[in-house]
């Protein structure tokens, strides 16, 4: 069973629309984290976070603990944010200290046509 | 700082041979990570290394698959032997004990035929 479930896996919209990606996970997590892995390949992280709602220029992501469920908003879509987004999340961080690896989705194809 | 360095950025190599993937953290971050992609699976963590020693080789796909940290800058994956499954592309990446956040390196395509 995926621990991390994401949707939809592809979405195809027009320059301008608002785009909404969700994120559900099943276990108890110490951080979720957004990424955006562009065609070349490279990753980055757009947001890191335990509770509440970041913004970040035209990218808003959103997390409720209680329901383990997180979004990613893009407002004014522009063909460059195609891409593909990364739910992931950092289990509850061990009494050691340590910060376990990432649990992924297996990402949102977003593709913004002009 | 240069961010987390991986070399090579792709490697095609025949079935049977030795694979070794290079690591570079961004100084001072003592937790490297290493992840592999694959279309199939997408991103799973390997292992990784908290102050140079692995905590969790639990996603580990068999023996053929190690992973070494001589020191707090650097860090190779190594299969011996490659088998054409192990195409994937292998990411590296490191952050402090205790943070959660991390820094991807560009990755290793690695193409075994």
């Amino acid at each position: 069973k995926n621990e991390v479930e994401q949707s939809p896996q592809n979405l195809t919209a027009q320059e301008g629309e608002f785009i909404t990606i969700n994120c559900s996970y099943s276990v108890g997590i110490s951080a979720l984290h957004w990424l955006q892995q562009h065609p070349g390949g490279g990753i980055v992280s757009l947001f890191m976070l335990s509770s509440g709602k970041k913004k970040h220029g035209r990218l808003i992501a959103t997390i409720n603990i209680q329901e383990k469920h997180s979004s990613l908003h893009i407002t004014a879509s522009h063909p460059r944010d195609s891409a593909v987004y990364i739910c992931a999340f950092n289990p509850p961080l061990h009494s050691g200290g340590g910060a376990d690896g990432l649990t992924f989705g297996k990402g949102t194809h977003l593709i913004i046509q002009p | 700082d240069a961010g987390v360095i991986q070399s090579p950025r792709h490697e095609v190599t025949e079935m049977g041979q030795e694979v070794t993937l290079r690591c570079k953290p961004i100084s001072g971050h003592n937790s490297l990570f290493w992840y592999r992609q694959t279309m199939m699976r997408g991103l799973e963590l390997l292992i990784y290394f908290n102050n140079n020693v692995p905590i969790d080789d639990s996603g580990m796909p068999e023996d053929r698959f190690s992973a070494k940290m001589p020191n707090a800058s650097f860090s190779t994956l190594k299969i011996q032997p490659s088998e054409p499954r192990d195409s994937a592309v292998y990411f590296c990446a490191s952050s402090l004990v205790g943070q959660v956040t991390s820094f991807f390196g560009q990755g290793t395509r690695l193409t075994v035929v």
